[in-house]
Formats: C-alpha cells, structure tokens, sequence
C-alpha cells in the first residue's frame, strides 16, 4: 500500500520564478492539503483540495494556488518566487473531505536563490 | 499569534525512563489533537490523536492527555527506546484530524542509550 508520494524531492530556484510541485495521495485517500515548513518551526496549513475544490486556505497569497485531479493527486504552484518561499513544502492526504486523520509525505525541499 | 506552543524546544531522557512532552493552545475552538513524530529528511508521521470529548488516549507505549480546562495537553512515551529520538509536533483543528491543522513548533527529543 503506497504512502503519500511527492515530486520531485528538492529544488532549486532563482527570485521571480515559478514552481509546481506534485502529490499522489494514499491510496484509497480522497483529500489533499498542503503545508509549508520554516526551518526550525512547524508546518503551517495553505490550503485543501477535496472534489477538485479549494475547501479551506490558510494566510498565504494568491501567488500560492493549486489543484486537484479526478484521481485525487494534486499540485502546488508558487508564482513570483520570493527568497522567504524557501521551505520544506508537505503534501497530507485524508478521507472523507478531512474527516480522518492525515497522512504525510516526504515533502519537496525548495530553495529559492 | 502562536495558537499552539511546544515551549520546550529539546528534551533529553536516559533510555527505559519516561518521556514527557507538553503543549499549550489558545484557541478554544479547537476540539481535536494529534502528535505527530518527524525523522530528518521524512515527512511527519501521525503517532496518537485525542479528540476534546475524551482526557487520555493510549497506544502501546503512547499516551496523550488532555487537559481543557487548562488547554493543555502532553505525551507520555514509557519505556523511551533510542528510536523515539526525534521532533515531536503537536497539532491541533477546530473541525476534524483531517482539516486544517495547526502546529506547534516542535520538541526535540533525544534518547540516551
């Protein structure tokens, strides 16, 4: 049974530039959120995505969008990318739109130059 | 505005002995809480949860407690094994393990053998 999957694992980008980062939820998981994680702090909700929507979103911009897929997996995308951007980016997955528990990946270690 | 804190940043306990790890929240809407344990270079593993209906959840050599009227909260590891070395998080949501969470900024624990 495959955990939470994220790709790719690191990297790098300059100032002013855009990411998309990937998510493939549990197996059998239909809800996705995202979190990004500071060095030395705790992760910090962006947002949630169950039946394609946007469900909830924490206190970040609008260069921080995302979307789900019919087969439940996800992207982030960061447009603009500020030097603060720079963080460990971690994919949850849930059922039943955030009802249960979630479940980890490995997150994507981003580094913006 | 820090809704959930983990005030002790590391805790070192002699293997066999009891670990104890404690968390304060702000928010008295929040009605489920979890811990979730996190290796270097992993992505945070859900260890135990409790929701605000109950005082104490266990598993094995887990135990969460909680404490509403002080909104406090802790996790007791007995016996503390040199793999339990980790960073502790606490997390807490206002509707449900899969919603939106929020986190403590961690606990280190290290585990002498």
């Amino acid at each position: 049974d495959a955990g939470v999957t994220q790709s790719p694992t690191h990297l790098i980008k300059t100032r002013g530039q855009q990411v998309t980062l990937r998510c493939s939820p549990k197996s059998g998981h239909d809800t996705v959120s995202w979190y990004q994680q500071a060095l030395g702090q705790g992760p910090q909700f962006i947002f949630q995505y169950y039946e394609e929507e946007e469900r909830q979103r924490g206190n970040f911009p609008d260069r921080f969008s995302g979307h789900q897929f019919p087969n439940y997996s996800s992207e982030l995308n960061v447009n603009a990318l500020l030097l603060g951007d720079s963080a460990l980016y971690l994919c949850a997955s849930s059922l039943k739109g955030g009802k249960e528990t979630q479940y980890f990946g490995p997150g994507t270690r981003l580094l913006v130059l | 505005d820090q809704q959930v804190k983990q005030n002790s940043p590391s805790l070192s306990v002699q293997e066999g002995r009891i670990s104890i790890l404690n968390c304060d929240y702000t928010n008295s809407m929040f009605d489920y809480f979890l811990w979730y344990k996190k290796y270097p270079a992993e992505g945070p593993t859900f260890l135990i949860s409790i929701s605000s209906i109950k005082d104490k959840n266990e598993d094995g050599r887990f135990t969460v407690f909680l404490n509403k009227s002080a909104k406090h909260l802790s996790l007791h590891i007995v016996p503390s094994q040199p793999g339990d070395s980790a960073v502790y998080f606490c997390a807490a949501s206002g509707s449900g393990y899969g919603n939106k969470l929020v986190f403590g900024a961690g606990t280190i624990l290290r585990v002498k053998s």
